[in-house]
């Protein structure tokens, strides 16, 4: 069974606090992996895809790292404001045969101002 | 700017009742999918579909069925709701593999 693990399940910082999120998938049959970021009373916003091992992404103080040998990906947010509280998704997508894409249950992001 | 539309954000439904889910994207995109997202669970695909008239399940099809008429247009029909179909209702499409999501239909049956 595909399985995708997010940690922690959710997380309260005071603005101004760097965090880290993590998401841990299988190996095997990588294709990539996509970040989420979902909004209370919006649609979930694509913020990062990365495919190959070592890859680093960055979006203003969003970062993302990938190890796809170890199966796992990191999101950092430098410096916490009110509007990053969200819940973030990570999903990874292998391809065997056709694709597939599999979800975590994400962490859920509170920034206290 | 790029839009995947569902018709409705709140339903409260009676069990037995037959619910239409409406989802409409306009990016032209020929993927689209129907997601359900409950408590401590990830996002779970209930049907997808890669063209128009095509259909493929996912991994919790059961009790759900759709439609693709067109390509721009995928609904989502439970045919007689029960109350384990209480969820969050999640459509998306996608061209290359990014998922363009829309905000979401909160399903309640009773």
């Amino acid at each position: 069974i595909l399985n995708v693990e997010q940690s922690p399940q959710s997380l309260h910082v005071q603005e101004g606090d760097s965090t880290n999120f993590t998401c841990s998938f299988p190996s095997s049959n990588f294709y990539a992996l996509h970040w989420y970021r979902w909004e209370t009373a919006k649609s979930p916003e694509a913020l990062f895809v990365m495919t190959l091992n070592g890859d680093e992404k960055k979006k203003g103080r969003i970062s993302a790292t990938l190890n796809t040998k170890e199966g796992y990906s990191y999101l950092y947010i430098k410096g916490s404001q009110p509007e990053d509280s969200a819940t973030y998704l990570c999903a990874f997508r292998i391809r065997t045969g056709g694709f597939k894409t599999i979800f975590g249950a994400g962490t859920r992001l509170f920034v206290k101002a | 700017d790029v839009k995947v539309t569902q018709s409705s954000r709140y339903l409260v439904k009676r069990t037995g009742e037959k619910v239409f889910l409406e989802c409409v994207q306009d990016m032209d995109h020929e993927n689209m999918f129907w997601y359900r997202q409950d408590p401590g669970l990830g996002l779970r695909l209930i049907y997808f579909s890669y063209d128009v008239k095509m259909k493929e399940k996912g991994d919790i099809p059961e009790g759900y069925s759709v439609s693709r008429e067109k390509k721009e247009r995928f609904s989502l029909i439970l045919e007689s709701a029960s109350t384990n179909q209480t969820s969050m209702y999640l459509c998306a499409s996608s061209a290359t593999g990014e998922l363009f999501f829309g905000e979401g239909s909160r399903l309640t049956v009773l």
